[in-house]
């Protein structure tokens, strides 16, 4: 598992509140992202990270935020949960012999009600 | 807009078969394109990845076809396994812009015994 940590791993919250989903690594990766799945559109990047308080923006980052004050730590933040945001979300990490590969964590199961 | 096309959706085929998942892609500047396996309630994992400086790449029993002019790659499951039971994705990535994957929409594939 690349020594990925997600947290929480489920997650039923309501419209309109906040919400924030964790990624923890032990491996002192440099770059870091954060996905969501859903049926029929594969995986899509929301926002990735490549260092300490570096990061950017990916195809579907509208609604979400993010943080990396630490290495080890990428943070995604769902300002005002919408139902659209229901979704399953997976954090990784780019390592690998030639540091070109990504290794995925377990998945976060978001439900917004 | 899907910048990579996966196809079929779901497949099944019998134990011993050889199951093709195709995928074609629109940004010529993707220069990484690896395959990832999914089991339910699972993360993503790497199966096999290939380059387009080749053509083909051999992984045990999975196989990528690779053809840059088509802007077209496939994965072939050999001797297919009940074993192998599970959700493939496609993906595409510029290594040089942060290995930010592109993904297919993923192919559920059954192999019955």
């Amino acid at each position: 598992d690349a020594g990925i940590t997600q947290s929480p791993r489920h997650k039923v919250t309501e419209t309109g509140t906040p919400v924030t989903l964790r990624c923890h690594q032990t491996e002192n990766h440099r770059y870091m992202y954060w996905y969501r799945q859903d049926p029929g559109h594969g995986l899509r990047l929301i926002h990735y990270s490549y260092g300490v308080k570096d990061t950017d923006k990916g195809e579907v980052s509208d609604g979400y935020s993010v943080s990396r004050s630490k290495t080890e730590d990428f943070l995604l933040t769902l300002e005002s949960a919408t139902s659209s945001q229901t979704s399953v979300y997976f954090c990784a990490i780019r390592g690998g012999q030639l540091n070109t590969e990504a290794f995925f964590g377990q998945g976060t199961r978001l439900t917004v009600v | 807009q899907q910048q990579v096309k996966q196809s079929p959706q779901s497949l099944i085929v019998q134990k011993g078969g050889i199951p093709i998942i195709n995928c074609a892609y629109e940004n010529t500047a993707f220069d990484y394109f690896p395959w990832y396996q999914q089991f339910p309630g699972k993360g993503p994992a790497l199966l096999i990845a290939i380059r387009p400086d080749v053509s083909e790449k051999k992984e045990g029993r999975f196989t990528i076809s690779f053809n840059k002019s088509a802007k077209q790659f496939s994965l072939h499951i050999m001797d297919s396994q009940p074993g192998d039971s599970a959700t493939y994705f496609c993906a595409a990535s510029v290594e040089t812009s942060g290995s930010r994957l592109t993904f297919g929409e993923g192919t559920q594939l059954t192999v019955n015994p």
